[in-house]
């Protein structure tokens, strides 16, 4: 979805090294979530926020920390990136309507740690 | 979170045959949501199940959610190459607030033109 922007799209780093995944959303969601995607693994909750003062771990949160500067901002980083990082990471927004809650996703970030 | 099982993995199929695609749970699911990825491509929101026995149709996508609420499916009547991806099942939680989905592993699709 155009809405849900993420950048880099692509990104090589080597063990050690730390990065910043970013998300940005022009929809006005409160909530905005980071998955990791492995293959057959299906899509795995990393952390995930309310607003810009709730941040809540995922099933899989460990080695990796967030930042929510805004409520169109959401940031996730790999403070010391490991090979086992290697994924395709995927932001997304919802917001609850009518007793549905669709999850909006970014086109994803490709990472590959060496 | 709640766990599900979705099978078939992965299905091949013929341009025009139809595919079915099953998600399981051992509990009781409040509703189930049902995406759609693209190779290459982001999960995109197909359709949500919320009733016993409901039964929705998307053109030849024909999504259903079991009497019990343990199960649900979709089934494609005679695929085209455009339905190509993976389906993922996600089952929501209890009043309809999903805002933290546990999603199935997914059932790959590819047809064969």
């Amino acid at each position: 979805d155009a809405d849900v922007t993420q950048t880099p799209r692509n990104r090589i780093t080597k063990t050690g090294k730390r990065i910043m995944l970013e998300c940005s959303q022009t929809k006005g969601h409160d909530r905005m979530y980071w998955y990791r995607q492995d293959p057959g693994l299906g899509l795995r909750l990393i952390y995930y926020s309310f607003d810009v003062k709730d941040i809540n771990k995922g099933e899989i949160s460990d080695g990796y920390s967030v930042s929510r500067q805004a409520q169109a901002k959401f940031s996730l980083s790999l403070e010391s990136a490991i090979p086992n990082q290697t994924a395709l990471y995927f932001c997304a927004t919802s917001v609850p309507h009518g007793g549905r809650e669709t999850q909006y996703f970014g086109p994803g970030t490709r990472l590959l740690v060496l | 979170g709640q766990q599900v099982m979705q099978i078939p993995q992965y299905q091949h199929v013929q341009e025009g045959e139809d595919f079915t695609t099953y998600c399981n749970s051992s509990t009781t699911l409040s509703n189930i949501q049902w995406y759609k990825q693209r190779p290459g491509g982001h999960p995109v929101f197909l359709i949500q199940l919320v009733k016993s026995g409901e039964v929705k149709k998307q053109k030849r996508l024909t999504f259903q959610f079991g009497e019990a609420k343990k199960n649900s499916s979709l089934h494609i009547t005679a695929t085209q190459t455009t339905d190509v991806g993976t389906y993922f099942c996600a089952p929501g939680r209890s009043g309809g607030s999903n805002y933290k989905l546990t999603f199935g592993k997914g059932t790959l699709l590819t047809v064969n033109p």
